[in-house]
This record gives C-alpha cells, sequence and structure tokens, in this order.
C-alpha cells in the first residue's frame, strides 16, 4: 500500500530562519512526487512536481529535492506570507490516477 | 477563469438526510476528483472521474456516489449522512495527456452532520 508520512506536524520559526520539511514515502514504483501549499479555509494550491532522484525545483524561497524514499522542502529566509499548511502527495505508476497525500506540515513563521 | 468552484460553502445535515455537493470546473479538464480532509488524516481520495460519463471508487467510497453527467460538473452524493461525513470536501480537476498534470482544487465545502 502506497503511504506519504510528513514531519514535523508543525513548525513554528522565526522570519529569517530558514528549515525544511520531510516527506518520506513508500510506493510501488513512483511516478511522480507533488508539494501543495494550503492556506487556512482554502483549497491546496500546486507547488511542484518531482519525477525522479535527484531532481530539484526552486520557486522563490522554496526549494524542493526528491531522493529513492524522501523528499524535502527547503525554506530559505521565510517571511510571515510564507506561513501555510504543506502537502505532499505521490502519484504511483499502478493507478496512476490517484493522488495519495500526507497529513501535512503546518508552518508558521512568526516577525 | 473562475477555475474550481465548488457549492455550498457550508452546510450542516442532521443524521439520516440527504444532500448533494456541487462541483464545476470552466478549464475544460477530463479529470475531476472528490476528496474529504480530516484533521491529521489528510485529503483522501472517495471518486474520481476520467471523462464524461464514468466514474470509479477511491480510497474510502463507502456512502457516497457521484455523478458526471457533463464535462465540466462533478456531483457528490449523500444519500444518508451520518456524523462520520463530517469533514471538508475538496473537489479537483487536471488535464488529461500527461499524467503528471498537476490537480487543481476547488475551496472546499465544509460539512457538518449532527
Amino acid at each position: 500500500e502506497d503511504q506519504v508520512t510528513q514531519s514535523p506536524e508543525a513548525l513554528r520559526l522565526q522570519e529569517g530562519e530558514s528549515s525544511s520539511l520531510n516527506c518520506s514515502y513508500t510506493v510501488s514504483g513512483l511516478r511522480g512526487l507533488f508539494w501543495y501549499r494550503q492556506d487556512p479555509g482554502k483549497g491546496p494550491e500546486f507547488l511542484f512536481t518531482l519525477y525522479s532522484a535527484g531532481e530539484e525545483k526552486e520557486k522563490e524561497r522554496l526549494k524542493a529535492t526528491l531522493t529513492k524514499k524522501e523528499s524535502f522542502l527547503h525554506i530559505t529566509a521565510p517571511k510571515p506570507e510564507d506561513s501555510a499548511t504543506y502537502l505532499c502527495a505521490v502519484q504511483a505508476f499502478q493507478g496512476a490516477q490517484k493522488l495519495v497525500f500526507g497529513q501535512g506540515t503546518r508552518l508558521t513563521i512568526n516577525p | 477563469n473562475a477555475g474550481v468552484t465548488q457549492t455550498p460553502k457550508f452546510r450542516v445535515l442532521k443524521t439520516g438526510q440527504s444532500m448533494t455537493l456541487l462541483c464545476a470546473q470552466d478549464m475544460n479538464h477530463e479529470y475531476m476528483y472528490w476528496y474529504r480532509q480530516d484533521p491529521g488524516m489528510g485529503l483522501r481520495l472517495i471518486h474520481y472521474s476520467v471523462g464524461e460519463g464514468t466514474t470509479a471508487k477511491g480510497e474510502v467510497p463507502d456512502g457516497y456516489n457521484v455523478s458526471r453527467l457533463k464535462k465540466q460538473n462533478f456531483l457528490l452524493g449523500l444519500e444518508s449522512a451520518a456524523p462520520s461525513q463530517t469533514s471538508v470536501y475538496f473537489c479537483a480537476s487536471r488535464l488529461a495527456g500527461d499524467l503528471l498534470n498537476e490537480q487543481f482544487f476547488g475551496p472546499g465545502t465544509r460539512l457538518t452532520v449532527l
């Protein structure tokens, strides 16, 4: 059974304090790994897709990386507007129409 | 371009009542999905559709039915609501073709079953 585990569940940082969020996965053949951002009371918003181990993608203060067992979302010099819940999801080759989501990491950036 | 919209935004039901949640998208996407989101459990797939007139079961389909009569609409029905169906429901859609096309999500419907 495909599984995604995110850690930590919650993370509180000071503005400018860099850190990383972890997404560990077990999947029978990874087709792709997705990162989404979710603000309170809203739907998830797409950030990145990673396809293969070693791949990296960046967007503003965020950088996502992928290994064969996990993905990291690195946040460099975060600002309060980066506060949100970050969701990780995997898509397997089998049952490729579906995404399996982790439970998310709730990130709070204090000014 | 409204993207993915969901109706209603909030609803309170009594146990045993029925209701239909409506999802509409104006992006001409072939694939549509219904998820539920519960605290500490992440998003779980209820049902999905790969095209007009087709539907398939996801991870947690029991107690729900769906219909995709028009390409732009995907309806989720609860025939006899139960307190365990209290949740936030999200609809999503994506383009066909490249299986790694991202899903676009609606704003959600918060449902409480008393």
